[in-house]
């Protein structure tokens, strides 16, 4: 049970260029979200998906966009990555029905 | 004002201190409070969960809600060097699919041997 896992680990992007953030959980969680951190920012919830086949968007969605593959895995996508992207990607998931969320590893992504 | 405020610290304490940890939050509507640990280069992980107010207590952990005041604790008794980690508080008003946590930005604790 490797619980929520994400891919890439590290990141060095060009400003202009895209890339995929990829999350996936095994622990049958119907809801999942997508959440940036930045030194003195805290925690912010870009989108989440409440279940299977929604997505909606959080605080700071602007520049990103979330595909729920299936109900295991939630993607997160930047179209044209800028420097103010810079910042450490954590994906979490939780149960229906519960508040509980469980983080993955995180990804750290550079925009030069 | 932000929802959720946390005292900024940084924190270092010696080992075997009593920690303290608290959160303020204005939104009425918040009835479960979480606190997570994150390590250094970590992801966040569920440390205490409590519902309404009260004290829950998990070995050296007790976490307390005080609704009327809106302030939320965190005390660690016996604190060790394993618990220097980054602790923040959340909280969310419902339950169900559409729940969404709100965060405090995060304190930073040393624990120093």
């Amino acid at each position: 049970n490797a619980g929520v896992t994400q891919t890439p680990k590290f990141q060095v992007l060009k400003t202009g260029q895209s890339m995929t953030l990829q999350c996936a959980q095994d622990m049958n969680h119907n809801s999942m979200y997508w959440y940036r951190q930045d030194p003195g920012m805290g925690l912010r919830l870009i989108y989440y998906s409440a279940s299977e086949g929604t997505t909606d968007k959080g605080e700071v969605p602007n520049g990103y966009n979330v595909s729920r593959l299936n109900k295991r895995e939630f993607s997160l996508r930047l179209e044209s990555a800028a420097p103010s992207q810079t910042s450490v990607y954590f994906c979490a998931s939780s149960p229906t029905g519960q508040e509980t969320q469980y983080f993955g590893p995180g990804t750290r992504l550079l925009v030069l | 004002q932000k929802e959720v405020e946390q005292d900024p610290g940084p924190l270092s304490v010696p080992e075997g201190a009593i920690v303290s940890l608290n959160c303020t939050y204005s939104n009425s509507a918040f009835q479960y409070f979480m606190w997570y640990r994150q390590y250094s280069r970590k992801g966040p992980e569920l440390l205490m969960y409590t519902y309404s107010s009260g004290n829950k207590e998990d070995g050296r952990f007790t976490a307390q809600v005080d609704k009327s005041s809106k302030y939320i604790s965190l005390f660690i008794r016996d604190s060790q060097p394993s618990d220097s980690a980054t602790y923040l508080c959340a909280m969310s008003p419902l339950t169900g699919a559409n729940s969404k946590l709100t965060f405090g930005k995060g304190i930073t604790l040393s624990v120093r041997p």
